[in-house]
């Protein structure tokens, strides 16, 4: 079936440090993925929409220069969080439409990292 | 704008009675509406979707859901809730007209008492 591998999984690091994440499409070409934060006990909120080949489309709010996403190629986007900050500790999910085994206008979710600034 | 609402932050239910979860929409044309359940700490999995047809959807794990465009709602529902089911239960609308994103309702959380 369709799978989205997201790693790390877990990720603890320094205020002012930078962390990176990647989602990777396993059995699918994802064109785009979608980036999500989630903070606890509550919903997910989009934060980005990455297009291989293009400049990502941020939602309002988002500082794009915080939050850097690269859709490098058909299988692989990241999303590195730059100077990171206690705030910035959440849960980020990725999510891309479409899989093998996915009907038109399925998604695909990635297992999530859980990002803890300290 | 569209939006998804979700009126029950948490519920608890006995084990093995039923659940209704509900779930109201905004959107301005045909929606595309999905269910996803989330365990602590874990991503997301569907439970089912609803693109068009039939307006009762079966899921995974035993759920269904119905489609009410009349009352722009898609509740979920299960007639035996187990243990297992205890989770994150979240709504979600796909907006294709606004880059095929998904748009989230608040979630509720469900709890089952033994």
């Amino acid at each position: 079936g369709a799978v989205v591998s997201q790693h790390p999984s877990r990720v603890i690091c320094k205020s002012g440090t930078s962390v990176k994440i990647e989602c990777r499409s396993l059995d699918f070409q994802a064109t785009t993925m979608f980036w999500y934060r989630q903070f606890p006990k509550q919903s997910l909120m989009l934060m980005a929409t990455s297009n291989e080949g293009s400049k990502a489309t941020y939602e309002q709010g988002v500082e794009k220069d915080k939050f850097l996403i690269n859709h490098a190629s058909l299988t692989l986007s990241t999303l590195t969080v730059t100077s990171a900050h206690p705030e910035d500790s959440s849960f980020y999910i990725c999510s891309a439409p479409g899989g093998s085994s996915a009907p038109n206008y399925g998604y695909t979710f990635g297992s999530g990292t859980r990002l803890t600034v300290v | 704008a569209q939006s998804v609402t979700q009126p029950d932050i948490h519920i608890t239910v006995s084990e093995g009675a039923s659940l209704e979860l509900r779930c109201n929409y905004s959107y301005g044309a045909t929606p595309y509406l999905f269910w996803y359940v989330q365990s602590p700490g874990q991503g997301l999995q569907l439970l089912l979707k609803y693109f068009s047809g039939d307006t009762l959807v079966q899921g995974i794990k035993g759920f269904e859901a119905e489609f009410k465009r009349s009352q722009s709602s898609f509740n979920l529902r299960k007639p035996s809730v187990h243990w297992s089911d205890a989770a994150e239960y979240f709504c979600a609308v796909g907006a294709w007209n606004q880059g095929g994103k998904l748009i989230f309702g608040q979630g509720t959380e469900l709890s089952v008492k033994p």
